[in-house]
């Protein structure tokens, strides 16, 4: 049953601290999608990936966020240094797009739940 | 910019009732997706629909585009309790970036 893994599950930390997400996406699914989910907002897109290339990057804080594929197999994305308003459900999706279709499928993590105080 | 709106936000009814839900845009879209995400998980892939007017079918779920690919429906008959969660949907355009609604936030009581 393939799925796509996320750690650490839930992160704790103090503001201005580096947090690091991890995402492993489906074996054989070419693009990835990093999503904040919060309360207010809803579900964000923040960046996404095709064969570990940057597609869009434009929703998210550039000052403060990156997103790196340093392999198929590993998706990142890194906070520093994070702030109380960054607390969030940041979820990993790996997806493909079948042949002809105008539409990902796309396959979510169970998330990374952050708190920065 | 798009504007997406689902309707009703929250939802709470007896199990056996039957409901419907929307999500309503000022955009005409290529295709939309229905998402369910249950606490403490990631959404999951109900559906996809592409033609206006189409209609799919999931067990007790009816999903329906709009003819104009502007809207989307999802009726749900005789709700039981493993129909709770947030329901989200997300449209997709020919330029537009990827967004997903707020959500409907359903409660089916037993």
């Amino acid at each position: 049953d393939a799925r796509v893994t996320q750690t650490p599950r839930d992160k704790v930390t103090e503001m201005g601290q580096e947090v690091t997400m991890r995402c492993q996406p489906i074996l054989g699914h070419n693009t990835v999608f990093w999503y904040r989910q919060t309360m207010m907002q809803g579900l964000e897109l923040l960046a996404y990936f095709r064969n570990r290339a940057p597609l869009d990057d434009s929703g998210m804080p550039k000052d403060r966020f990156s997103a790196e594929m340093p392999d198929a197999t590993l998706a990142t994305l890194k906070i520093q240094p994070s702030e109380p308003r960054d607390s969030a459900v940041y979820f990993c999706a790996s997806g493909v797009r079948l042949a002809g279709a105008p539409y990902n499928e796309q396959f979510f993590g169970p998330g990374t739940r952050l708190t920065v105080l | 910019t798009q504007l997406l709106e689902q309707s009703p936000q929250f939802l709470s009814i007896q199990e056996g009732e039957n409901l419907t839900v929307y999500c309503n845009s000022s955009s005409v879209f290529s295709s939309l997706q229905w998402y369910r995400q249950e606490p403490g998980e990631g959404p999951v892939l109900l559906v996809t629909v592409v033609t206006g007017g189409e209609v799919k079918k999931l067990k007790r779920l009816t999903f329906q585009f709009g003819d104009a690919r502007k809207d989307s429906s999802l009726h749900i008959t005789a709700a039981q309790p493993g129909d709770t969660g947030l329901y989200l949907c997300s449209p997709r355009g020919a330029n537009s970036k990827l967004t997903f609604g707020k959500g409907i936030t359903l409660s089916v009581r037993p």
